[in-house]
């Protein structure tokens, strides 16, 4: 099936700095590509829809100047948070949907966590 | 508005019993609702999905989800359930486009008792 892939999984960052993660899309193509943080024992939130060589659309309550989402090909959407702090602390995952009509579906990446110390 | 209601936060069943977790969505047009896994510490496994067609829908590791307009429901069902059934499981709803966000139900934690 198709596969999602991220980088890093794990990453620990001093606060203040600014960390960068990658989704890719393995074997397909992937108009659009979607950002969701997810906090321990909850559920996913959306933070923003990415679409190929257009600005990310962000959700209700998502600093955009925070949480920089480029989606620079049809393989290759990246999250940046910038300045982070503990509290951005959180486990990230991307998804990338494939296919037209009945076909199209959606495919998760296996997250990056983000520890800000 | 679009959204997913699971009633259920934590179901314990024992091992070889039935399963049936609840979903209720709410969305303006033909929804496209999707059932996932999470393991712990671990990314989202797609169970099944469905846009159309028979409203029984087959998925993957023997699980079933039965789609009810009327009730606006996608329960997820398995008449027999595994120790490697334990997970936390997600319903989400979206749209039809490819640029339609998906929504996620706040997830159900399954436990399997032996």
């Amino acid at each position: 099936g198709a596969v999602v892939s991220q980088h890093p999984s794990w990453v620990i960052c001093k606060s203040g700095t600014s960390v960068k993660i990658e989704c890719r899309s393995l074997d397909f193509q992937a108009t659009t590509m979607f950002w969701y943080r997810q906090f321990p024992k909850q559920s996913l939130m959306l933070m923003a829809t990415s679409n190929e060589g257009s600005k990310a659309t962000y959700e209700q309550g998502v600093e955009k100047d925070k949480f920089l989402i480029n989606h620079a090909s049809l393989t290759l959407s990246t999250l940046t948070v910038t300045s982070a702090h503990p509290e951005d602390s959180s486990f990230y995952i991307c998804s990338a949907r494939t296919g037209q009509g009945a076909g199209n579906t959606i495919y998760f990446g296996e997250g990056s966590w983000l520890t800000v110390v | 508005a679009q959204s997913v209601t699971q009633p259920d936060i934590h179901i314990t069943v024992s091992e070889g019993a039935s399963l049936e977790l609840r979903c209720n969505y709410s969305y303006g047009a033909t929804p496209y609702l999707f059932w996932y896994v999470q393991s712990p510490g671990q990314g989202l496994q797609l169970l099944l999905k469905y846009f159309s067609g028979d409203t029984l829908v087959q998925g993957i590791k023997g699980f079933e989800a039965e789609f009810k307009r009327s009730q606006s429901s996608f329960n997820l069902r398995k008449p027999s359930v595994h120790w490697s059934d334990a997970a936390e499981y997600f319903c989400a709803v979206g749209g039809y486009s490819s640029a339609s966000k998906i929504i996620f139900g706040s997830g159900t934690r399954l436990s399997i008792r032996p």
